[in-house]
């Protein structure tokens, strides 16, 4: 299984955009990317997910790089209510299981 | 649309307990279903997995199992609880062919 390596905290201004870095350099060629967040006490959220290229929804933008040994999940204008720990995950597939590995992913703190 | 619910919300048990946790799924047929666990200031950890009724995996030893009766219905369950299995519990589902999966409010477990 691949895995995953991501910074245990870091800050944002509310209003500025959040990169968060994942390191996956043992991925594998048919693995994707998903992020997940956890809101405190609550249960994780998904994100977004991808394979090879950049991807973007109404929370975020994804960019993976070309060897995509890493990616970065991108915050473009936070707010406090962003405050939480943020899951880089690569999914492993077992059949039709499609478990996902949790790490202790990175703790982000908007501030005002 | 799909919801997902665990009961109970929180619970605060003696060791040496019996335990039963229970996640169901709305709007959907034929899910994945999946328990996890979250220590104190640590990541997911996944226990239990199901494809089918009647159909479990387990990812690590432990003292806990899990059954699900019905299609919809996840259930995690102790005969004696430890200390150690106290923990922040969460339930999720997928719906199969697709890659995300959504989680439940979870459950505060103490055990004392």
């Amino acid at each position: 299984d691949a895995k995953t390596t991501q910074p245990p905290s870091m800050d944002c201004a509310e209003g500025r955009a959040a990169n968060l870095p994942c390191n996956h350099s043992t991925i594998s060629g048919n693995e994707y990317v998903y992020w997940y967040r956890q809101i405190h006490s609550q249960g994780p959220q998904y994100i977004i997910h991808g394979l090879k290229n950049n991807e973007t929804n109404e929370m975020a933008s994804l960019i993976i790089t070309e060897d995509r040994k890493s990616s970065t999940l991108i915050l473009p204008h936070a707010t406090l209510r962003d405050t939480a720990v943020y899951y880089c995950i690569v999914r492993v597939d077992t059949g039709t299981a499609s478990k996902l590995t949790f790490g202790t992913g990175t703790r982000l703190q908007v501030t005002l | 649309s799909q919801t997902i619910h665990q009961w109970p919300a929180t619970l605060v048990q003696p060791v040496g307990s019996p335990l039963s946790l229970e996640c169901t799924v709305e709007g959907t047929s034929n899910p994945n279903l999946y328990w996890y666990r979250q220590a104190a200031g640590r990541g997911l950890q996944l226990l239990f997995y199901s494809v089918g009724i009647g159909q479990i995996s387990s990812e690590v030893p432990q003292n806990l199992s899990a059954s699900r009766p019905q299609d919809r219905q996840f259930i995690l369950s102790s005969k004696k609880l430890l200390l150690s299995d106290s923990g922040f519990y969460l339930c999720a589902w997928r719906r199969k062919g697709t890659d995300t999966q959504y989680f439940g409010p979870g459950t505060r477990l103490t055990v004392l």
